[in-house]
């Protein structure tokens, strides 16, 4: 069965620095989002994107977050200058298109740390 | 926006007993109910999901009910297993196949005894 992956699994990096985090969708999902999870707490979402371009944000996307699909297969979170309140798990999910079928797919995380 | 009041944050039963987990929301616009079991370190998985056209779903030992006027649904977990021990969300969404995020419930962790 296909299934949404991510890396890296673990990202480690110092405040201020950019990261980039990848997933790859299910080859035939069109809908993409990334949530984030801080230890010990809910899964909070991000961003949803679709048709190339952001459906809709959380207030936590600031400025400092972005999102890309650069080819046919990734789907990319970027995080322009870290900080501590930043390390958390993110997910990435993905969803078929339309016919009713809901179901969110989720990724294996990446857990950022920031130092 | 959507909010998911979910209870209780902890739960621990023997084996072979039922758990029952509860989750509120506040947007009538919601239509799509799922629930997601995680265990430690790894991704949510869909275990059952609802929608609001239908008050009852099961599948196998779990079920999920929904009650639309009281803005209220439930995971029923009967002959519960060890292997059951895991941190369960829930989560409301609108559905509908458009492009509609996921509110969370805090999540409840479960804990099976042998």
């Amino acid at each position: 069965e296909p299934e949404v992956t991510q890396t890296p699994s673990h990202q480690v990096t110092q405040m201020g620095q950019e990261v980039i985090l990848r997933c790859v969708p299910i080859s035939n999902h069109l809908y993409f989002y990334w949530y984030r999870q801080i230890l010990g707490q809910k899964v909070e979402f991000l961003v949803s994107f679709y048709n190339n371009e952001i459906s809709e944000k959380s207030e936590i996307f600031d400025d400092q977050f972005s999102v890309e699909r650069p080819d046919g297969s990734n789907f990319t979170l970027k995080i322009r200058s870290t900080k501590l309140e930043d390390s958390a798990m993110y997910f990435c999910a993905s969803k078929r298109l339309a016919g009713g079928a809901d179901t969110q797919y989720f990724g294996p995380g990446t857990r950022l740390t920031v130092l | 926006g959507e909010n998911v009041e979910q209870h209780p944050s902890t739960l621990s039963v023997q084996e072979g007993d039922s758990a029952v987990i509860k989750c509120t929301y506040s947007d009538s616009a919601s239509n799509y109910f799922p629930w997601y079991k995680q265990e430690l370190g790894k991704r949510p998985q869909l275990i059952i999901d609802i929608r609001s056209n239908v008050g009852e779903k099961k599948d196998q030992r779990i079920a999920v009910t929904l009650n639309k006027t009281a803005k209220h649904f439930s995971l029923h977990i009967t002959e519960t297993q060890p292997e059951d021990s895991a941190v369960y969300f829930c989560a409301a969404s609108m559905g509908g196949g458009s492009n509609y995020k996921l509110t969370f419930g805090k999540g409840t962790l479960l804990t099976v005894n042998p």
